[in-house]
Order: structure tokens, then sequence, then C-alpha cells
């Protein structure tokens, strides 16, 4: 089955630069979506069609695409920022999936 | 405001069965497609299924986990989408979040089988 692999954590400093990588072999020829979820909370799409920030998501979150890994960057990270991040995509046969997750952590 | 409720979860026993609803406000309901995603403790997302609009056929996808025992279906008239868990499995404990397009979530609900 199809399978989007993120790093299990980041860390990073305050006002530093967080890059959260997913990488799948499908990603060339879907769109990828980003999600923020911190302890007891539903997720929040931060990132959606590879690069685009829907209204309300902070200008410092970022994503690209770059064939088959794409990256959503954290610039100027806050401590606020510190979350579980969900990569999703969809694949050829008319279902979704998540990435693995990545950990982010605000030393 | 977008608005999605969940509810129906709780225990039930393996081999039962159990249906949640998503209550919708705040958006045209009728034109959007819904999903379920499901978290079990500790773990990630993980899709399960979704439905989409009258003008697409109410066309309906699983994921392989849940094909064959769960159903999504929707009513329209009352804003609301369903998630019909048959056969389920100790596995299948998870939070069940409904979302709209996978965009706007719900806050979830709990389903354990035990």
């Amino acid at each position: 089955s199809y399978e989007l692999t993120q790093p299990p954590s980041v860390s990073v400093s305050p006002g530093q630069t967080a890059r959260i990588t997913c990488s799948g072999d499908a990603l060339p020829k879907q769109y990828a979506y980003w999600y923020q979820q911190k302890p007891g909370q539903a997720p929040v799409l931060v990132i959606y069609k590879d690069s685009e920030r829907p209204s309300g998501i902070p200008e410092r979150f970022s994503g690209s695409n770059s064939g088959t890994t794409v990256t959503l960057t954290i610039s100027g990270v806050q401590a606020e920022d510190e979350a579980d991040y969900y990569c999703q995509s969809p694949d050829s046969s008319d279902t979704y999936v998540f990435g693995t997750g990545t950990k982010v952590t605000v030393l | 405001e977008v608005q999605l409720v969940e509810s129906g979860g709780g225990l039930v026993q393996p081999g039962g069965s159990l249906k949640l609803s998503c209550a919708a406000s705040g958006f045209t309901f009728s034109g959007s497609a819904m999903h379920w995603v499901r978290q079990a403790s500790g773990k990630g997302l993980e899709w399960v299924g979704r439905i989409r609009s009258k003008a697409n056929s109410y066309a309906t996808s699983y994921a392989a986990s849940v094909k064959g025992r769960f159903t999504i279906s929707r009513d329209d008239s009352k804003n609301t989408a369903y998630l019909q868990m048959n056969s389920l499995k100790t596995e299948d404990t998870a939070v069940y979040y409904c979302t709209v397009t996978l965009s706007r979530w719900g806050q979830g609900t709990l389903v354990t089988v035990s």
C-alpha cells in the first residue's frame, strides 16, 4: 500500500527554521496537504495544494514540492508551534494517505 | 463558521456495531465531500473513508482496513454524515473525526472496542 514517510521528530530553537519532509512515490502527481495537531485537539490544516496557506494561518508556515518529497517549513519558530505535523495526499486508487507524523519540539 | 459535531461513540464489544453521526453547519453541506479519519491513542492519523456530494453520485471510497465492514452515508436534508461500523475489532478503537474535504475537522468521538 502507498506510504508517506516523515521523520519522527524535529527539534528547533525559538526563532530558527524547522523543515519537515514527507516522501512518497505519488507526490509528483498529487498535491500534498499539511496538518498541525496539538495534544487533545483536532488537526488543523496549515498548507494545502503543496504550498497554499489557508486564511488565518501565519505566514511563517510555507510548503514546497520537489518531486517525490514535499517540505513544510516553519520560519521563525515560536513556542506555540510545538505540535505533531502530518502530511496527506491522495493516491491513485481514490483513497487518501496520511504521513507517519513528525513531532516538532521547540527547545 | 464551520462546525462539525460528532456523536455516537462509546464502548462496544468485538463483533458489534456502532453508528457515528456528524452534524454540520456553517457551509454548504450538500455540495461538500465528507471524510472520516481516525486516530488510535498515541498513534497517527488514518483515513477511513469518504462520501462525495449528490452531484458526484454520492460516490464512496474506503481504506482497505475497513472496506466491507464500514459504510459512510449522508442525509443532506439534515446536514449530517454517518459512519456505520459493523464487525468491529479491537484495533478499531480510536477517536473518530469527521472532516469536510479534509480541511475543517470536528473534535472527534471516541470508539472503544473491548
